[in-house]
């Protein structure tokens, strides 16, 4: 069974730091893309971020670009977000999932909350 | 930027059939992929590629894809089916690659 279970969340004042991590089991991890989505409180789904499966390229969002870093190990079969010089519209609820050959989303953890505020 | 535009809200009375629109430019053109989102849960992709539905997906599940306007149809509704329901797309010109429509709220009467 395909598990993905995001850690790392909590509350952050503005302008600091989290690292999220996302766990994967029951599949081969290197054989996926990996990406981060986000669903800021009574909003819609955004991508955050996306990583191919060897870490050799990975993509932003236009509005993220230079705060946000993902990447993954795929020794320990996990994926990670480093988000610096985090916002108070960063506050959100952020999934992992892998990614399909459609470039859609296969499977998604239940997400990890993220909460900016002073 | 590409935009797809979902209707905020859909009511359906159980067994019948929901219809949730999906519309962007030349959306027929792109794969576009649908999600279930419960509270609490994992999201879950029910249909991908316009019209396939992944294993374990119900057959009432299904979709359909031209001109500027993507379709999900969820037959025989069941108070189960009650959800928010996103599209999405890729789209390399867009500031996000992946795209994910505004979002539907299905209420099961």
């Amino acid at each position: 069974e395909v598990q993905l279970v995001e850690s790392g969340g909590g509350v952050v004042r503005p302008g600091g730091s989290l690292r999220l991590s996302c766990a994967a089991s029951g599949f081969n991890f290197d054989d996926y893309g990996m990406s981060w989505v986000r669903q800021a409180p009574g909003k819609g789904l955004e991508w955050v971020s996306g990583i191919n499966w060897n870490g050799g390229s990975t993509g932003y969002a236009d509005s993220l670009k230079g705060r946000f870093i993902i990447s993954r190990d795929n020794a320990k079969n996990s994926l990670y977000l480093q988000m610096n010089g985090l916002r108070a519209e960063d506050t959100a609820l952020y999934y992992c999932a892998t990614l399909g050959s459609s470039w859609h989303f296969n499977y998604w953890g239940q997400g990890t909350l993220v909460t900016v505020s002073s | 930027s590409y935009v797809l535009t979902q209707p905020p809200s859909v009511s359906v009375a159980p067994e019948k059939t929901a219809r949730i629109t999906c519309g962007g430019n030349n959306i027929g053109s792109k794969r576009v992929h649908w999600y279930q989102l419960k509270p609490g849960q994992a999201p879950v992709l029910l249909i991908y590629y316009d019209t396939d539905r992944p294993s374990g997906i119900p057959e009432r599940f299904s979709g359909s894809n031209s001109g500027n306007t993507a379709t999900l149809t969820i037959s025989r509704v069941e108070a189960g089916d009650e959800a928010d329901y996103y599209c999405q797309v890729w789209d390399s010109s867009s500031d996000h690659l992946y795209v994910f429509g505004t979002g539907t709220k299905v209420t099961v009467l």
